[in-house]
């Protein structure tokens, strides 16, 4: 099964500006929209960014993403203490499959 | 207020069975898509399964074609996950998420299913 790649970690001090990739392929980001989710320790996963660049309400518009052909990117800019979190990009693929990344962890320095 | 909560989970042994439900409630169930994610202990999230809010359209995991079967019940306002020929590979959190396309506003608390002798 496909996976989107992502970084393990990423980092930065409180106020920084951290940005996360995802590669993924023609047959999911290349031809379909990304999602990203964030994870605190012991809670489900929140959805963070949908279609690309779209905020649900409620999330700060610190956080932004962006797509170009087959990759995708996640910023957080003003980085805080309690975005110390794991972060997953999200695709659908054209074999009828969901596909996660494979995670980044961020630490706030 | 919204909410999924999700049961069934357990220890079962491999090559066991174990059926998931995720009870629905604050929300108009059958107007939308659902589906079930997993994420094995301290691993990424892995999505498992898909199904339409009323045709039953359904897609499945190559991990898990042909072993699990998503289902749902709209009157009762319930998804489903029978899980068969249980491997040690599918010890994980199982998630409910409501929406389609990868696109989960809302998800329930997750329910832990280990194989395990």
């Amino acid at each position: 099964q496909s996976v989107l790649t992502q970084p393990p970690s990423a980092s930065g001090t409180p106020g920084q500006r951290v940005t996360i990739s995802c590669s993924g392929s023609s047959s999911n980001i290349g031809i379909n929209t990304v999602n990203w989710y964030q994870q605190l320790p012991g809670t489900a996963p929140k959805l963070l960014i949908y279609s690309n660049n779209q905020r649900p309400s409620g999330v700060p518009d610190r956080f932004s993403g962006s797509k170009s052909g087959t990759s995708a990117s996640l910023a957080i800019s003003g980085l805080q203490s309690e975005d110390e979190a794991d972060y997953y990009c999200a695709a659908w693929d054209d074999n009828l499959n969901g596909v996660f990344g494979t995670g980044t962890r961020v630490t706030v320095l | 207020e919204e909410q999924l909560v999700e049961s069934g989970g357990g220890l079962v042994q491999p090559g066991g069975s174990l059926r998931l439900s995720c009870e629905a409630s604050g929300f108009s169930f059958s107007d939308y898509e659902m589906n079930w994610v997993r994420q094995a202990p301290g691993k990424g999230l892995e999505w498992v399964s898909y199904i339409s809010g009323s045709d039953n359209t359904v897609y499945y995991a190559d991990s898990v074609k042909g072993r699990f079967t998503i289902s749902r019940d709209n009157a009762k306002n319930s998804l489903y996950l029978q899980m068969n020929s249980l491997r040690g590979e599918d010890t994980a959190v199982y998630y409910c998420a409501r929406g389609g396309w990868l696109v989960f506003f809302f998800w329930g608390q997750g329910t832990l299913v280990t194989v395990s002798s």
